[in-house]
């Protein structure tokens, strides 16, 4: 059974520090990695889509890094602003088009 | 560019009745995706359409869910009858197809179903 597991479930951040989180998912029948962003209210925005190992890809103060040999991405965001409060998703394509979200990272910035 | 339509945004409804979701793709997006996202899980993948042919339904239970895309535009989804199971939010994201970037996905507002 395939499962893409994120963590922390939840994490309360101070307005102005840094903070990551991770994704992990199956190293085999790798496609590509895909990040969203949810906030409440609002449609998922997709933030990146990641195929290459080794990938690091940039938007803002959001990055996001891929190692598919290992199975693992880091979703860092620099200086959390209260506009990054959301829920953070990560989805897993395989191959043969599975695609399969984690249960998502939510994320509460304290001004 | 108008992004992914759907309705209704919330419908509550009594177990064993039916139910119907419309969503309207991007234009131009050849793929179209609908999920189910549960409370405290992640959005699980019902159904991928490309263009009016099905590519996955592995997950969509058929016994009492349905879909189809007419044309190869808009799309619709029907729970006939309802569990109360089914309450969740429903979600329909569209893609362009394969790029350099993989099927990046574009999510409408989906629409809240509460069975009671």
């Amino acid at each position: 059974i395939l499962n893409v597991e994120q963590s922390p479930q939840s994490l309360h951040v101070q307005e102005g520090d840094s903070t990551n989180f991770t994704c992990s998912f199956p190293s085999s029948n790798f496609y590509a990695l895909h990040w969203y962003r949810w906030e409440t209210a609002k449609s998922p925005e997709a933030l990146f889509v990641m195929t290459l190992n080794g990938d690091e890809k940039k938007k803002g103060r959001i990055s996001a890094t891929l190692n598919t040999k290992e199975g693992y991405s880091y979703l860092y965001i620099k200086g959390s602003q209260p506009e990054d409060s959301a829920t953070y998703l990560c989805a897993f394509w395989g191959r043969d088009d599975k695609i399969i979200f984690g249960k998502g990272t939510r994320l509460h910035i304290l001004p | 560019e108008a992004g992914v339509a759907q309705s209704p945004r919330y419908k509550i409804i009594e177990k064993r009745q039916s139910v119907a979701f419309w969503c309207n793709p991007i234009s131009g997006h050849a793929t179209l995706y609908w999920y189910q996202q549960i409370l405290g899980q992640g959005p699980k993948l019902l159904i991928q359409f490309q263009n009016n042919g099905v590519v996955d339904d592995s997950q969509l239970p058929k016994d009492r869910f349905s879909a189809e895309r007419l044309k190869g535009v808009d799309s619709t989804l029907k729970i006939q009858p309802a569990k109360l199971e089914d309450s969740a939010v429903y979600l329909c994201a569209s893609s362009l197809d394969e790029g350099t970037d993989g099927y990046e996905q574009y999510f409408g507002p989906g629409t809240r179903l509460t069975v009671t």
